[in-house]
């Protein structure tokens, strides 16, 4: 069972426009979620959070979305950069002293030029 | 700061062998995890210490898996005997505590391949 769901497996926009990247997930438990970026061969890092409290946070070109009653949050980039080609993991946990992070299936970003 | 360390970078194995995988997390950092990433999946949690006590190993193949993270410092991780299906990345990382709401620091992973 998928608690965290990618259904778009990849994304292609171009360069200076917005990147809007989706993730639902079906665990009314969750309370806080990540979004994570891959170039390859490296490992995930970090690039946004939010928690259930609130329904946007914002970092500079990146702004994630939160909309509980659907399950579903989005990560929106603006203005995309060719820089920003990765794979965008969201993930998702409970608060908690031993919670831990469940990931998507990731979705790959291109940016053309 | 120094980032989470792996080695090594790249294995191929043969089904039924073992092997091994070390890593060393950012100074500092109490909570340490192992994950699996097969291709065309996200991370699964395998193990997660609390220094070096175990927090959570309920999706480690412990038939073939183990780990140990002595002096709750570096960790490794084994797999003795080796099948196909465990093909993957093998990610470490770590936080400055244990919960949801700390951002993990992952290391570059170790390529795992079974052949």
């Amino acid at each position: 069972d998928q608690q965290v769901k990618q259904n778009s497996p990849s994304l292609s926009v171009q360069e200076g426009r917005i990147s809007i990247l989706n993730c639902d997930y079906t665990n009314s438990m969750f309370d806080y979620f990540l979004w994570y970026k891959k170039y390859p061969a490296e490992g995930p890092t970090f690039l946004i959070s939010i928690s259930s409290i609130k329904d946007k946070n914002e970092d500079g070109r990146f702004t994630v979305f939160l909309n509980k009653s659907a399950k579903h949050l989005s990560l929106h980039i603006v203005p995309s950069q060719p820089g920003d080609s990765a794979v965008y993991f969201c993930a998702a946990s409970r608060t908690g002293a031993n919670s831990k992070l469940t990931f998507g299936k990731g979705i790959t970003l291109s940016v053309r030029p | 700061e120094a980032g989470v360390a792996q080695s090594p970078r790249y294995k191929i194995i043969e089904k039924r062998q073992s092997v091994a995988f070390w890593c060393n997390p950012i100074s500092g950092h109490a909570t340490l995890y192992w994950y699996q990433q097969i291709l065309g999946q996200g991370p699964k949690l395998l193990i997660q210490f609390q220094n070096n006590g175990v927090v959570d190993d309920s999706q480690l193949p412990k038939d073939r898996f183990s780990a140990e993270r002595l002096k709750g410092v570096d960790s490794t991780l084994k797999i003795q005997p080796a099948k196909l299906e465990d093909s993957a990345v093998y990610l470490c990382a770590s936080s400055p505590r244990q919960g949801g709401n700390s951002p993990l620091h992952f290391g570059n992973g170790t390529r795992l391949t079974v052949t």
